[in-house]
């Protein structure tokens, strides 16, 4: 299995502060790069879907960047706030693309 | 509803019975993944189905673990002979199209979980 790792594994931020996650993915065969945040009590929701080497997308606050060369992808969180925390899921298509692999997740709280 | 239904949403059982677990994906989504998150972990692929063709059961932990989706819809999947590290939340996604489609969408929607958990 070829992993997909996402640091930190935690992270405690003031409300208004900006922050970011790291995930990182095999760079070989690369089909795609998925974001996803879970809340407590709900299901995984996607942010965003990546697969250009060089994309950066952005929703409200929350923007992410992809290399896919190098094998990594940023999240950023601008001015965060409490409904911001959540855990962050990265994942990306392994193997023949039918296994689709999640890291472990940064959870994030944001204080008030 | 529209979204993706698993039920149940919670079961207790003992240690040695079997469970069932279903998942009704958004209509017309041809891709279907079966997750679990045992405590403290991350989420673990178990299996996945594409339309017609045969699943891949890479992820599957053991031979108590198997499922099904009938019609290209509905999945079951069934534990035999639960253990108390079969305790777990179950989750079940659908895509429309599959993830590694390099120009298509393919997020996953999930559902919300089935909470098994094995005394």
């Amino acid at each position: 299995i070829l992993n997909v790792e996402q640091s930190p594994q935690s992270l405690h931020v003031q409300e208004g502060d900006s922050t970011n996650f790291t995930c990182s993915f095999p760079s070989s065969n690369f089909y795609a790069l998925h974001w996803y945040r879970w809340e407590t009590a709900k299901s995984p929701e996607a942010l965003f879907v990546m697969t250009l080497n060089g994309d950066e997308k952005k929703k409200g606050r929350i923007s992410a960047t992809l290399n896919t060369k190098e094998g990594y992808s940023y999240l950023y969180i601008k001015g965060s706030q409490p409904e911001d925390s959540a855990t962050y899921l990265c994942a990306s298509p392994q193997g023949t693309g039918n296994q689709f692999y999640f890291g472990t997740g940064t959870s994030l709280t944001v204080i008030p | 509803g529209a979204g993706v239904s698993q039920s149940p949403s919670n079961k207790v059982t003992e240690k040695g019975k079997d469970v069932e677990l279903r998942c009704d994906p958004i209509s017309g989504h041809t891709a279907l993944y079966w997750y679990r998150q045992s405590l403290g972990q991350g989420l673990e692929f178990l299996i996945y189905f594409q339309g017609n063709s045969a699943p891949d059961k890479s992820g599957l932990p053991s031979d108590r673990f198997s499922a099904e989706r009938t019609g290209g819809s509905v999945s079951t999947l069934t534990i035999q002979r639960t253990q108390q590290e079969d305790s777990a939340v179950y989750l079940c996604a659908s895509s429309l199209v599959p993830v590694n489609v390099r120009k298509g969408v393919g997020e996953l929607f999930f559902g919300e979980g089935s909470r098994l958990t094995v005394l």
